[in-house]
């Protein structure tokens, strides 16, 4: 079954400190893997995303993402968290549908990781 | 060009009425996604349409849920006979097709009373 796991449910960090969110996805053949952030009370927007080729994919507001096969993990990464990242963060995959193959639309998402930060 | 528009952006209703949750896309974009997210959850896929069509229901629930894309005005779903499990926050996304980004909006945040 296809499923999204992220480990940590919430995480404090100092302002300026680095971050990495961890994620974890269940998959049957190469995945497409995004990040999403939602600040409170708003939607969710698109941080990276990742489909193929270069495995350290680059996004907004200096945020990173690495694909590890092996590891079968889409690990988030900054390295200086400002105080305004805070905010939850989903990691998802692209759903794998018999029918129609998938879209970017249809995700599984992970329970998502609630950053806070420390001044 | 306006974002993903959804309204009302909050929603109360007594336990068996009916909620409609509206959804207009971005500009040009033909295709909508909904989804819930109950509290402390991630957001989970209910169904996924073209105009006209339900192209994939399969995360919608058997009974009470519908929805909706006609070929003017916006998407609805629809959760008739409400009871106070369907208190979540609804989002909507729209893409141009079925293999660009998808783009979602604020949320309708609806609460069973």
């Amino acid at each position: 079954a296809q499923s999204v796991t992220q480990p940590d449910i919430h995480i404090t960090v100092s302002e300026g400190a680095s971050l990495e969110l961890r994620c974890n996805y269940s998959y049957g053949a190469t995945p497409y893997l995004f990040w999403y952030v939602q600040s409170p009370g708003q939607g969710l927007q698109l941080l990276l995303k990742y489909f193929s080729g270069d495995t350290l994919v680059q996004g907004i507001k200096g945020f990173e993402a690495e694909f590890k096969r092996s590891q079968s993990s889409f690990n988030l990464r900054k390295p200086s968290v400002h105080w305004s990242d805070a905010a939850e963060y989903f990691c998802a995959v692209g759903a794998r549908v018999r029918s129609y193959g998938g879209s970017q639309g249809n995700l599984i998402f992970g329970k998502g990781t609630k950053l806070s930060v420390k001044p | 060009n306006a974002g993903v528009m959804q309204n009302p952006r909050h929603l109360v209703r007594r336990r068996g009425q009916e909620a409609r949750l509206r959804c207009s896309p971005m500009k040009g974009h033909s295709h909508v996604y909904w989804y819930r997210q109950l509290p402390e959850e991630g957001l989970k896929f209910m169904v996924y349409l073209q105009k006209e069509n339900i192209i994939d229901e399969s995360g919608m629930p058997k009974e009470r849920f519908s929805a909706e894309f006609p070929k003017e005005g916006p998407s609805i779903l629809r959760i008739q006979q409400v009871v106070r499990g369907d208190s979540a926050a609804y989002f909507c996304a729209s893409s141009s097709g079925m293999n660009t980004e998808a783009f979602f909006g604020q949320g309708t945040r609806l609460t069973v009373v």
